[in-house]
């Protein structure tokens, strides 16, 4: 079993839309991060959190220490958001959620 | 500037071949990361590396070698190529290690036939 689960692996959306993508891990950890990574394969750090909420733009990531459990939420979805998103979390090693590639249709 | 930069950003070889992919990070950062990205998209990390501490992920064969001539530089030498080692190498690095954000690479392709 892997340390960190991401839910859904897919998702289609229509712009617009609210999104939810999220993340269980089973492992103490330091910190938890949502990277991006495009189409064409770069990968973007999007939050690093160790407790709480951060807010940027139309993102927003919340974590659930208690819970072990991470959210990723895109606001007025567009079609450039299609991504894939992935949870990693630090403790000591990095541990990678599979991803969820997510499509906005316009 | 690119913050992180990787050479090549291809790479076909051919098996039992031995190879190099360089990582340079203009970001002043301390601690470097060589992750590997297999056909499924699945992250994982080889290395991390700062001045003090190597960290290897015990998963990786001892063929990769993390070699590091000064901070700003982390280069990836891999011996005797095999089929299955064809994935996508990223660099990343962070100011410290672990509870800190991460800046990566383009990513370098390779392809071993």
């Amino acid at each position: 079993k892997n340390e960190v689960e991401q839910s859904p692996q897919n998702l289609t959306a229509q712009e617009g839309e609210f999104i939810t993508i999220n993340c269980s891990y089973s492992v103490g950890i330091s910190a938890l991060h949502w990277l991006q990574q495009h189409p064409g394969g770069g990968i973007v750090s999007l939050f690093m959190l160790s407790s709480g909420k951060k807010k940027h733009g139309r993102l927003i990531a919340t974590i659930n220490i208690q819970e072990k459990h991470s959210s990723l939420h895109i606001t007025a979805s567009h079609p450039r958001d299609s991504a894939v998103y992935i949870c990693a979390v630090s403790y000591g090693q990095f541990y990678f959620g599979t991803g969820t590639s997510l499509t906005v249709i316009p | 500037d690119t913050a992180v930069s990787q050479t090549p950003k291809y790479l076909v070889t051919q098996m039992g071949n031995d190879k190099s992919i360089k990582c340079e990070q203009n970001l002043g950062h301390d601690t470097m990361y060589w992750y590997k990205q297999d056909s499924k998209k699945f992250l994982k990390i080889m290395f991390s590396y700062n001045n003090k501490e190597l960290i290897i992920n015990e998963t990786v064969p001892n063929r990769f070698s993390p070699k590091s001539p000064d901070k700003a530089h982390l280069n990836l030498h891999i011996n005797s190529l095999e089929l299955g080692d064809s994935a996508v190498y990223f660099c990343a690095s962070s100011p410290g290690q672990g509870k800190e954000t991460q800046y990566f690479g383009p990513g370098t392709r390779l392809l071993v036939l």
